[in-house]
């Protein structure tokens, strides 16, 4: 079972560049997520969706772009990239008793 | 908007202490609360609290959930190094379908 998993783990992206983080979950959940963690930020919300087709944003999702392929895959774009994307980027989903997590992607732009 | 704060943001104690971290939380229509404790890569499931579980124990791990203080305390006794994390807390809304999460309290617990 292999719960719900994250590609890339690393990536260094130069300012300007775009990248697609993609996120694959085979526990049938209804709501996937995308959170980026900052040194003292906790896990802040980027872009969430809570069932197939449908995709809402959440605490910051400016410079980000999502979408929900289908019920198993949820994906986050960044069409542009900026320093300030600098961040580790976890994928998550949720039957609403537990949220699981990816092994998160540790994104650099220089 | 939904919000959900966590005191201390870092916490050092020696081994052999009892800890006590906070979590409050301002949500429309709560419907849980979740602990996680998160090492080197993704957090892990520790608890979820709700109106009709508001207390829950694994072994040296407990948490209580006070609705009227809107708020929530995990309880870690007799520390151990392996304790030592971020952990974070999050709330999740009726019928919003996301997890808000708190800043993490950063323990570290020396031998």
């Amino acid at each position: 079972n292999a719960g719900v998993t994250q590609t890339p783990k690393f990536q260094v992206l130069k300012t300007g560049q775009s990248m697609t983080l993609q996120c694959a979950q085979d526990m049938n959940h209804n709501s996937m997520y995308w959170y980026r963690q900052d040194p003292g930020m906790g896990l802040r919300l980027i872009y969430y969706s809570a069932s197939e087709g449908t995709t809402d944003k959440g605490e910051v999702p400016n410079g980000y772009n999502v979408s929900r392929l289908n019920k198993r895959e949820f994906s986050l774009r960044l069409e542009s990239a900026a320093p300030s994307q600098t961040s580790v980027y976890f994928c998550a989903s949720s039957d609403f008793t537990e949220a699981f997590f990816g092994q998160g992607t540790r994104l650099t732009v220089v | 908007e939904d919000k959900v704060v966590q005191s201390p943001l870092s916490l050092v104690v020696h081994e052999g202490d009892t800890v006590t971290l906070n979590c409050s939380y301002e949500v429309t229509n709560f419907r849980s609360l979740l602990w996680y404790k998160q090492e080197k890569k993704a957090p892990t499931f520790l608890f979820m609290l709700t109106s009709s579980g508001i207390e829950k124990k694994s072994g040296r791990l407990s948490s209580i959930l006070d609705k009227k203080e809107l708020s929530s305390i995990l309880n870690i006794t007799a520390t151990q190094t392996g304790d030592s994390a971020i952990y974070l807390c999050a709330v999740e809304a009726q019928g919003a379908q996301k997890l808000v999460f708190g800043q993490g309290t950063r323990l570290t617990i020396n031998p």
